[in-house]
């Protein structure tokens, strides 16, 4: 079955940097969604991009999508304290179920 | 986007019991969808839930331990049954909203004792 695996695992940077995490996938997609979890709380969705298009761009997000070599990416700017989550990336697996990565622990440093 | 709702937040369950979790969405959905998020790990989808139909269980989970049911097509629950402390997770719904995504609830925390 195809999955997401982020990259890295986890990732520490100061406040104000910017943070970058990839996923990659096995399979052709219809879509890649992106979602943050603060500690042991719900799933926020933060972005879906479709497997035509190349690029989406939320407040401080940006996300890419290189279907060629499946892989995506979310880019976080000027990163806050409150950015501070895990992320995972998920992707379609037909029948609108959606597989999700392992996720990237992202800790940022006041 | 949908509003999702799950009670209850958290419930500390001793074993043998079992454990149903309510999930309310605020508007109509075809499809509602459980999972469960073990500590320290990712999501895995337990069953994909329509209205009017049987849930469709993936591998590794049965109906017998996780019944489900969808009465309509604003509301579902997850029954965890004959509990474990191998159960203790985060339990999750979602709905899948077409163009926009898939959404989640705020989860309901299971610790068995």
């Amino acid at each position: 079955s195809q999955q997401g695996e982020e990259d890295p695992q986890a990732l520490s940077i100061q406040e104000g940097e910017n943070a970058t995490m990839n996923c990659s996938y096995k399979t052709s997609i219809n879509n890649l969604q992106w979602y943050r979890q603060n500690s042991g709380r719900g799933l926020v969705h933060l972005i879906l991009i479709r497997s035509n298009e190349r690029e989406k761009h939320s407040g401080r997000l940006r996300v890419t999508l290189d279907t060629s070599k499946k892989s995506s990416s979310l880019l976080i700017t000027a990163s806050r304290a409150a950015d501070t989550a895990s992320y995972f990336c998920a992707t379609d697996a037909g029948d609108d179920k959606i597989i999700f990565g392992k996720g990237t622990r992202l800790h940022i440093l006041p | 986007s949908a509003v999702i709702s799950q009670k209850p937040s958290r419930d500390i369950c001793q074993r043998g019991t079992s454990l149903t979790i309510q999930c309310q969405v605020d508007s109509q959905v075809t499809m509602m969808f459980w999972y469960r998020q073990q500590p320290g790990q990712s999501l895995t989808l337990i069953a994909t839930a329509n209205q009017g139909s049987e849930a469709t269980y993936e591998s590794g989970f049965v109906i017998d331990k996780f019944p489900i049911s969808r009465p309509n097509l604003t509301f579902s629950t997850l029954t965890v049954s004959n509990l474990s402390p191998e159960d203790s997770s985060i339990y999750l719904c979602s709905v899948e909203t077409g163009r926009q995504g898939q959404y989640f609830g705020p989860g309901t925390r299971l610790t068995v004792t």
